[in-house]
């Protein structure tokens, strides 16, 4: 079964750092890979996703993922945090097929002025 | 397009009482889901849908919910009698055909029940 884990609750970040969303993942075929961000009282929006080619995926908002195989990784990444760049964050998974998405449990991301 | 849409946006309502939650996916998507998220457990897959026919109900917690989905353009998850752990905010989604499509997630309804 697939499956995805965001090992960190809570990450904490000072304006103008770099920033990073860990994302690990299990799949026993070939994974397609997905970020979500959710603000305050507002629904999941899609941010990224890999399907298959460049391991470097950019997305909104000056946000991009690596897609690691060897280490079942699609960590999160920013250069330059911004302080509205505070919000909850999703990575997902989903296998070749018809399966729906499958979430971890989000990563609270606090960017500090 | 509007995006996907959910009525209404906040629910509050005594155990016992009947609720109906309302989805209006985007148009021309084939698929729809219901989720429900709690800081507990987090966002849970409740019951998904490909051309209005249920595909996956292994998520919805008991026989007080249920999922309708007449026609393409709309969707209703109800709960009969509601209970105060039924509190939540439930989203729903709608996604082109699966496999490289993002799904598309509306607003959400926040659901209180007292």
């Amino acid at each position: 079964a697939q499956s995805v884990a965001q090992p960190e609750d809570q990450v904490n970040v000072a304006e103008g750092n770099p920033l990073t969303v860990k994302c690990t993942y299990s799949v026993s075929g070939n994974p397609y890979l997905f970020w979500y961000v959710q603000y305050p009282n507002r629904g999941l929006q899609f941010l990224l996703k890999y399907i298959t080619g460049d391991n470097l995926v950019k997305g909104s908002y000056g946000f991009e993922a690596e897609f690691n195989k060897s280490q079942t990784s699609f960590h999160l990444k920013k250069p330059s945090a911004l302080v509205s760049d505070s919000a909850l964050y999703f990575c997902a998974v989903r296998e070749l097929g018809n399966t729906p998405l499958v979430f971890g449990k989000g990563t609270r991301l606090s960017v500090i002025a | 397009d509007a995006g996907v849409i959910q009525s209404p946006r906040h629910e509050v309502t005594e155990m016992g009482q009947e609720v109906t939650l309302r989805c209006k996916p985007i148009s021309g998507h084939d698929y729809l889901f219901w989720y429900r998220q709690t800081m507990m457990r987090g966002l849970e897959l409740l019951i998904y849908f490909n051309n209005n026919v249920p595909i996956d109900d292994s998520g919805m917690p008991e026989d007080r919910f249920s999922a309708k989905m007449p026609n393409a353009s709309f969707s209703t998850l109800k709960i009969q009698p509601s209970e105060p752990r039924d509190s939540a905010v439930y989203f729903c989604a709608s996604s082109l055909v699966q496999g490289l499509n993002e799904q598309y997630f509306g607003p959400g309804t926040r659901l209180t029940v007292t």
